[in-house]
């Protein structure tokens, strides 16, 4: 199962605004709004941050924020935090036997 | 709060089984969707597989299909992962999480997630 293409590495000043992007086809991102973000800090288990495209959970800052535009999803954090150096993975339903795809992950460090 | 606690990872060698246990507090497992994910050392996460609220349906990975079985004991109120034939490439951290699984097969999100197990396969 191809995974979905993020950049390998991003990184940004405190304060600064940074995007990740994460690239489908019209079989997952293109074609349905079940793109969800998570975040994940070494050794520690992932936490949903984004889901449905644009929408935060209860709890998350709102300096996260999604948005998609035909195959590409993407992840913005503003106002840049050391807190928020992780690594960030993608994923969207797949209307295939496949289900479900996540994205090749980015790391986010903040200089 | 939700927790969830996966046990029973552990070392197998190649064609051995074993199987993964995940139970939850503040949270009733038998009512939701439920999935595991996994991620081998230093890669990305991968979907393994779900169970729907009502365990009508469940779906697997192509890469585990046959070997690998998800259940749910609603007694012990716990999920587990059956792992059959195991091979060196199944070696990772399997996550449970709890899944919105719209109409027992559109999974959008995984919201609350363990802290995970390690199931390393090696002979």
């Amino acid at each position: 199962q191809s995974a979905l293409t993020q950049p390998a590495s991003v990184s940004g000043s405190p304060g600064q605004s940074i995007t990740i992007s994460c690239t489908g086809t019209t079989s997952d991102v293109g074609g349905y709004n079940y793109v969800s973000w998570y975040q994940q800090h070494p050794g520690k288990a992932p936490k949903l941050i984004i889901y449905d495209v644009g929408n935060r959970p209860s709890g998350v800052s709102n300096r996260f924020s999604g948005s998609k535009s035909g195959n590409t999803a993407s992840l913005t954090i503003s106002g840049l935090q050391a807190e928020d150096e992780a690594d960030y993975y993608c994923s969207s339903y797949r209307s295939t036997s496949t289900l479900h795809v996540f994205g090749t992950g980015t790391k986010v460090a903040v200089l | 709060e939700v927790q969830l606690v996966e046990s029973g990872g552990g070392l197998v060698q190649p064609g051995g089984s074993l199987r993964l246990s995940c139970t939850a507090s503040g949270l009733n497992i038998n009512t939701f969707a439920m999935s595991w994910v996994r991620q081998a050392p230093g890669k990305g996460l991968e979907w393994v597989s779900s169970i729907s609220g009502n365990g009508e349906n469940t779906h697997y990975a192509h890469s585990v299909k046959g070997r690998l079985t998800i259940s749910r004991d609603e007694s012990k109120d716990t999920l587990f992962l059956q792992m059959n034939s195991l091979r060196v490439e199944d070696t990772a951290i399997y996550y449970c999480a709890k899944t919105q699984l719209w109409f027992g097969e559109l999974l959008d999100y995984f919201d609350y997630w363990g802290q995970g197990a390690l199931v390393t396969v090696s002979s």
